[in-house]
């Protein structure tokens, strides 16, 4: 699975949008790209993931350029409540594996 | 709330020790994937079972194991423990066999090991 670069940090004012980057140059053209989130010491959350095409859910929308070699995370009105650590994750067929690669993540502070 | 339970919450035990831990997929899905996460060394994969059948392990010590039974939950044993065996561990199920990268994992609550 390719590799991910994500800030380690970013602030966020409440109600704002929270653009969260993450680079994946080496990303080969049958991976995905997954987000999940982790709330202080629960388990992770899947967000969204997506190939090529932008994707939009309840949560989040998932932006990838059009080389594939970046995408961001959008979570539109920001809350307290999402505050913790997001992990993007580059996953493609791995034969009989389907792990997870988790990185560092960006760790998000929400603030009012 | 994911739909993966994991038992017991906590778990405080002393070196040497034997525990097992538990985990009950999400209705229907037939994977299930165990993780670490050790404040050194994040979140990391450990093994992965299909339907009964073991799928892939990552980097599972030889002191542990773990199994899936015909009911689909899954336990994971850990024997001999030392210190830094403390973390937080995590079960993930997902629908479908492995190999499928749009194949969703969802985890569960995790169970907090301590080792004194």
């Amino acid at each position: 699975d390719a590799k991910t670069t994500q800030p380690p940090s970013m602030d966020c004012a409440e109600g704002r949008a929270a653009n969260l980057p993450c680079n994946h140059s080496t990303i080969s053209g049958n991976e995905y790209v997954y987000w999940y989130r982790q709330i202080h010491s629960q388990g992770p959350q899947y967000i969204i993931h997506g190939l090529k095409n932008n994707e939009t859910n309840e949560m989040a929308s998932l932006i990838i350029t059009e080389d594939r070699k970046s995408s961001t995370l959008i979570l539109p009105h920001a809350t307290l409540r999402d505050t913790a650590v997001y992990y993007c994750i580059v996953r493609g067929d791995t034969g009989t594996a389907s792990k997870l690669t988790f990185g560092t993540g960006t760790r998000l502070q929400v603030t009012l | 709330d994911s739909g993966v339970t994991q038992t017991p919450k906590h778990l405080i035990t002393a070196t040497g020790q034997r525990v097992t831990l538990r985990c009950s997929p999400r209705s229907g899905d037939l994977s299930v994937y165990w993780y670490q996460q050790s404040l050194d060394q994040g979140l990391q994969f450990l093994i992965q079972y299909y339907n009964g059948e073991e799928r892939a392990k990552g980097n599972i010590l030889e002191r542990f194991s773990a199994q899936q039974f015909p009911d689909l939950h899954s336990e994971l044993n850990l024997s001999s423990l030392e210190l830094g065996d403390s973390a937080l561990y995590f079960c993930a199920s997902s629908a479908r066999p492995a190999g499928w990268p749009t194949d969703t994992q969802y985890f569960g609550p995790g169970t907090r090991l301590t080792v004194l």
